[in-house]
């Protein structure tokens, strides 16, 4: 079975600096997908990022990018230009490779990251 | 605009009765997933169906049940057997064949008092 683990529980940074997640992973699968989900304090559950394994470009979506080190089963999540909406916990997930129907994500503790004024 | 229904937002549950949360959508996906959430332990897996009238356990199923009578609906039931009910309940879908991750509800909150 697969394990995600987040091993930070809370993190705080000023406004503007940059801050990174750390999440790694445990499989024995070759192919499969990584995301990172952010839950504001609406509890709205949104896609932040996305990752493909057989991909070795790192992801990235403006200000959220991530380091993804395959052989190591790391997936961090660094974001630039910290802003005040980036206040949210946020959860690191894994997917095996679908072909066809429902494909369950398996999600990490989850992080909770505070952007200080 | 698309998206997925959950409701109520709020519910309270007295102790020994069963309760249903609902979950509809209207994104034309084909695979449906409820989720519990609890502090400091993410997001667990309790069912998903990915067609009409098929569904399987998730890692926490013990306790609900659901169904999944209509493509657009899938609806959970908290029985009297589960112990420890409160909780943050999410609904997700997905299209089939999917590597693009979820659509979530809103969510709903469900207390026992």
């Amino acid at each position: 079975a697969q394990t995600v683990t987040q091993s930070q529980p809370e993190m705080s940074v000023q406004e503007a600096e940059t801050v990174t997640l750390s999440c790694t992973y445990d499989t024995s699968e070759s192919n499969y997908y990584l995301f990172w989900y952010k839950q504001p304090p609406s509890r709205q559950m949104i896609l932040v990022i996305r990752q493909e394994a057989y991909k070795q470009q790192n992801a990235t979506e403006n200000r959220f990018s991530v380091n993804f080190q395959k052989a190591a089963k790391s997936f961090s999540l660094k974001i630039s230009d910290s802003q005040l909406g980036d206040t949210a916990m946020y959860f690191c997930a894994f997917m095996k490779s679908p072909f066809q129907g429902a494909q369950k994500l398996v999600f990490g503790q989850g992080t909770r990251l505070t952007i200080n004024p | 605009d698309g998206g997925i229904t959950q409701s109520p937002k709020y519910l309270f549950r007295k102790e020994g009765q069963n309760v249903t949360l609902s979950c509809e959508q209207n994104l034309n996906h084909d695979a449906m997933y409820w989720y519990r959430q609890d502090p400091g332990q993410g997001l667990r897996l309790i069912y998903y169906s990915q067609i009409v009238n098929d569904f399987q356990k998730g890692d926490i199923a013990e306790g609900y049940s659901v169904s999944r009578e209509k493509k657009e609906s899938f609806p959970l039931t908290v029985t009297s057997a589960q112990k420890n009910p409160t909780a943050f309940y999410l609904c997700a879908s997905s299209r089939g064949s999917n590597n693009y991750g979820y659509t979530f509800g809103s969510g709903t909150r469900l207390t026992v008092v």
